[in-house]
């Protein structure tokens, strides 16, 4: 089941970096991070994953605390279409399923 | 397009019927995954094969649920005796892995209602 926590929802003012944190307190040391968003009525979106060190690509930031207990997903300049559920999930890989919990909704305001 | 396809889109019964969807994954991937979401909550797993062999299923799979993926390319969920219940949209997603970290690519859904 899912082992992550998340805030319910977060607003994000346009053109400003989004920050969206991830509490996996219990993460083991062979689970990476992942993150997915969903626009509404579409399937999930891969977006970033890491295990240890922060990692960037073209849609995002992944901060990985030392510890590893927590993580925050960076959307550096939101736009409109970033408005979507950003789901934090922990796997060992390669493992089994991804289990999703119930996300942030991040709403960017124009 | 060669993504994740999932057929039919959407898809309205009536209690007690079946019914059955389909899921194309990208070519080259090995895994493929059911998931159901419900309005305002993440994506549940339900079940996901390795090839043509079915690893793991949920609990949430009751026996009227019958996954399949005979050949190792498309799957197939069917419901029997379907109830107002399983209304949801129904997402297959797939990945290539192999001692590797994988990532799940999803399809648009199949949303089910049940009159």
């Amino acid at each position: 089941d899912a082992k992550t926590t998340q805030p319910p929802s977060m607003d994000c003012a346009e053109g400003r970096a989004a920050n969206l944190p991830c509490n996996h307190s219990t993460i083991s040391g062979n689970e990476y991070v992942y993150w997915y968003r969903q626009i509404h009525s579409q399937g999930p979106q891969y977006i970033i994953h890491g295990l240890k060190n922060n990692e960037t690509n073209e849609m995002a930031s992944l901060i990985i605390t030392e510890d590893r207990k927590s993580s925050t997903l960076i959307l550096p300049h939101a736009t409109l279409r970033d408005t979507a559920v950003y789901y934090c999930i922990v796997r060992v890989a390669p493992g089994n399923q991804f289990y999703f919990g119930t996300g942030t909704s991040l709403t960017v305001i124009p | 397009d060669t993504g994740v396809s999932q057929d039919p889109r959407h898809k309205i019964t009536k209690r007690g019927q079946n019914v059955t969807f389909r899921c194309d994954p990208i070519s080259e991937h090995n895994r493929l995954y059911w998931y159901r979401q419900t309005l305002g909550q993440g994506p549940e797993f339900l079940t996901y094969f390795q090839n043509e062999a079915q690893l793991e299923k949920s609990r949430l799979l009751s026996d009227r649920f019958s996954a399949e993926r005979p050949k190792g390319s498309f799957s197939t969920l069917e419901i029997q005796r379907t109830e107002q219940g399983d209304s949801a949209m129904y997402l297959c997603a797939s990945s290539f892995e192999q001692g590797s970290v994988g990532e799940l690519f999803f399809g648009e859904g199949s949303r089910l209602t049940v009159l």
